[in-house]
């Protein structure tokens, strides 16, 4: 199974907003509503941010928002903050009831 | 709240097996709902998911690792295992144990993860 496809870095300056991008296939993010996103500080383990597309867990900043078009499934992060500059990556459950993550983004606050 | 503890050796030698315990406190792995999953992380790369175990004792893993993957579980500790055996220098990473949500899918707690090194 290959990694989804994210762009290698993305940037915005506080108080914007940025959309990250996670294309598949019609085997993986397509193919069902099963996409997650995590984020990752350095030296630190991943944390689950969304869930199910556009789930937002218990204590997680309502400036993360999910969506899905398609094969691409998309995070958005509102109102940048310092705080939220960190790996992202996203993840899906696959046809072959596997799971592929994406090849992860850098998020930089200018 | 769930907590995961990954143990195990730091350095292991090429074509040599690789083993890891994840302990899971705060919750039983006997309960349903959840699979109990490994996921490594290369240094500076990305995320890999290397499979997952059951409470049933179910398993499925990574296309590209099965052959050299077995998780099994010790529901009487409370923990479940990594080994991954023949190790060559690209299997070095920090392994992460994590628990995985049956539905919707997701990774919702990690342990802090643990460092393995393949060299001779």
């Amino acid at each position: 199974q290959s990694a989804l496809t994210q762009p290698a870095s993305v940037s915005g300056s506080p108080g914007q907003s940025i959309t990250i991008s996670c294309t598949g296939t019609s085997s993986d993010v397509g193919g069902f509503d099963y996409v997650s996103w995590y984020q990752q500080h350095p030296g630190k383990a991943p944390k689950l941010i969304i869930s199910a597309v556009s789930k937002r867990p218990s204590g997680v900043s309502d400036r993360f928002s999910g969506s899905k078009s398609g094969n691409t499934a998309s995070l958005t992060i509102s109102g940048l903050q310092a705080e939220d500059e960190a790996d992202y990556y996203c993840n899906s459950f696959t046809s072959s009831s596997t799971y592929v993550f994406g090849t992860g983004t850098k998020v930089t606050v200018l | 709240q769930v907590q995961l503890q990954e143990s195990g050796p730091g350095l292991v030698k090429p074509s040599q097996t690789l083993s890891l315990t994840c302990t899971v406190s705060g919750g039983s792995i006997s309960s349903g709902s959840y699979y109990w999953t490994w996921i490594r992380q290369p240094a500076g790369k990305g995320l890999e998911w290397i499979g997952h175990i059951y409470t049933s004792g179910r398993t499925n893993f990574n296309p590209s690792l099965k052959s050299r993957v077995i998780i099994s579980q010790d529901t009487s500790k409370n923990q479940f295992s990594l080994r991954l055996i023949s190790v060559t220098a690209a299997d070095t990473a920090v392994y992460y144990c994590a628990r995985g949500v049956v539905i919707p899918p997701a990774f919702d707690s990690w342990g802090q993860g643990s460092l393995v090194a393949v060299s001779s």
